[in-house]
């Protein structure tokens, strides 16, 4: 069975560009959740969707951040414009249920904003 | 004052040694404590799952819970190169969304 998926794995861009990050969660799983851990930061919950629906984004940290789910399955996290504070690691995680410690991390987009 | 609070190490021992990793917290809402190894460039696994107090045992790995002094261990016997990677704590009062982690400790573990 394969695991949550995350794309690109690394990406660099300009301040002021746009970019999308793709995560793949694993078959089945209704519930998925977006996490980063920017430099010196420990990880960080952003949001959490239902399928299609946001269940809770209380840790996107602002209006830069949009992210989506179409379908009920994969999810895109856009960030525009980027600011260089935005460079870090972007985990997604995917559980079958809500309950804690059930679930499973993808290895993670690595982000660098120059 | 963080939440959680973790020594990030570094911390070497030689294989076949006992280590211990302890996080503090300060939000006694915390019930659901968990511990997870990340590998360089990979993402957090989880390792063990504690509920509230006591201790849990799997294999090689035993973690610890002591609400009533908000610290929490995770101890690995005979420690292997394998083990070597950064291991977070991490909390939750209900779910996914308030997990709470700590900074990580990366640990290795010499032949």
């Amino acid at each position: 069975e394969a695991g949550v998926t995350q794309f690109p794995s690394h990406s660099v861009i300009e301040k002021g560009q746009t970019v999308t990050l793709r995560c793949d969660p694993i078959s089945g799983h209704d519930n998925l959740y977006w996490y980063r851990r920017v430099m010196g930061k420990e990880i960080k919950f952003l949001l959490h969707f239902v399928k299609e629906s946001k269940q809770d984004e209380s840790g996107m940290p602002n209006n830069r951040f949009l992210a989506e789910r179409t379908g009920g399955t994969y999810s895109t996290l856009k960030v525009q414009p980027a600011e260089l504070e935005d460079s870090g690691v972007y985990f997604c995680a995917s559980s079958q249920e809500t309950g804690v410690g059930t679930i499973y991390f993808g290895e993670g987009s690595w982000l660098t904003v120059v | 004052q963080k939440e959680v609070e973790q020594d990030p190490g570094p911390l070497s021992v030689p294989e076949g040694a006992i280590v211990s990793l302890n996080c503090t917290y300060s939000n006694s809402a915390f019930q659901y404590f968990m511990w997870y190894r990340q590998y360089s460039r990979k993402g957090p696994e989880l390792l063990m799952y504690t509920y509230s107090s006591g201790n849990k045992e799997d294999g090689r790995f035993t973690a610890q819970v002591d609400k009533s002094s908000k610290y929490i261990s995770l101890f690995i016997r005979d420690s292997q190169p394998s083990d070597s990677a950064t291991y977070l704590c991490a909390m939750s009062p209900y779910n996914n969304n308030d997990m709470r982690f700590g900074a990580g400790t990366r640990l290795t573990v010499k032949p």
